[in-house]
C-alpha cells in the first residue's frame, strides 16, 4: 500500500506566478489535511478535506490560497500569485477515520519564491 | 496561538540514555499525538494517546498524559544515533473535527 504520495516534492516559482500542490491519499483514506511549515516552525494547519467537500478552511488565508479534493484524482492546494512568504513546506496528511486516529503525511512539497 | 508547547526546545545526550521531552497544550483534546521528522523529510507518526488514556507504549516510547495539568512526556530509552531528530506533539481538539495542532518542535540530538 503506496503511502500519501506528493508532487512536486521541490517547487521553485517566482514572485506574481501560480503554485499548484498535488497530494494523492492512502488507499481508502478519505479525508485529507494541508498544513504549512516554515523554517524551524512546527506545522500550521490549513485546511481539511473530504472528497468534493471542503470540511475545514480555518488555517487558509483569505486570498490567494485554495484547495480541492475532486472525486478523481488527487487533491490541489492552489496558491495565486506567490510572494516570498509563501516560501514553505506544505505537507500533506491523509487519514480513514474523520476523527480520533492517526495522520499519515507525504514527504512534502518545498516551495521556493524567488 | 499555539496549542502544544514542547519543552525543552533542543535536547543533547548520548547514545544510550534516556530521553525526555515534554509538551503542554490549553484547550480539551480527544487525544495527543507524537511525530518525528527527520531533517528535510516528512512526519513519522510515534504514539497517540488518546484523552482517557494515561499512559501507553510502543517499543521503546513510552508516553504519558495527565489531562489535569494538561501535559504529556514523551520518553524514549536506550536512545540511539538513529534517534536523531525533531519530535512534534499534535493535539485533536475536542469540538475541532480531526485537524491537529502541532508544537513547535524538540530537536533532539543522540551523539554516539
Amino acid at each position: 500500500n503506496a503511502g500519501v504520495m506528493q508532487n512536486p516534492r521541490h517547487l521553485v516559482r517566482r514572485r506574481g506566478q501560480e503554485a499548484r500542490l498535488r497530494c494523492s491519499p492512502m488507499k481508502g483514506h478519505s479525508h485529507v489535511y494541508w498544513y504549512r511549515q516554515l523554517p524551524e516552525e512546527g506545522l500550521k494547519f490549513m485546511v481539511y478535506l473530504q472528497k468534493e467537500n471542503i470540511i475545514d478552511e480555518s488555517g487558509m488565508p483569505k486570498e490567494r490560497f485554495s484547495a480541492e479534493f475532486p472525486k478523481e484524482g488527487p487533491s490541489i492546494l492552489r496558491i495565486q500569485q506567490v510572494v516570498r512568504g509563501d516560501s514553505a513546506a506544505y505537507f500533506c496528511a491523509s487519514s480513514p477515520l474523520e476523527t480520533g486516529g492517526e495522520q499519515y503525511f507525504g514527504p512534502g512539497t518545498r516551495l521556493t519564491v524567488t | 496561538s499555539q496549542q502544544g508547547e514542547e519543552d525543552p526546545q533542543a535536547l543533547s545526550i548520548q547514545e544510550g540514555e534516556n530521553a525526555t521531552m515534554n509538551c503542554s497544550y490549553k484547550t480539551s483534546i480527544n487525544n495527543l499525538q507524537w511525530y518525528r521528522q527527520n531533517s528535510g523529510r516528512g512526519l513519522v507518526h510515534l504514539i497517540l494517546i488518546r484523552s482517557n488514556e494515561r499512559e501507553k507504549h510502543s517499543g521503546r516510547l513510552r508516553v504519558t498524559l495527565d489531562t489535569s495539568k494538561k501535559s504529556s512526556s514523551l520518553l524514549i530509552t536506550a536512545s540511539r544515533a538513529a534517534d536523531t531528530a525533531s519530535y512534534f506533539c499534535a493535539t485533536e481538539r475536542t469540538g475541532a473535527n480531526s485537524k491537529l495542532t502541532f508544537g513547535k518542535g524538540i530537536t533532539l540530538s543522540v551523539r554516539p
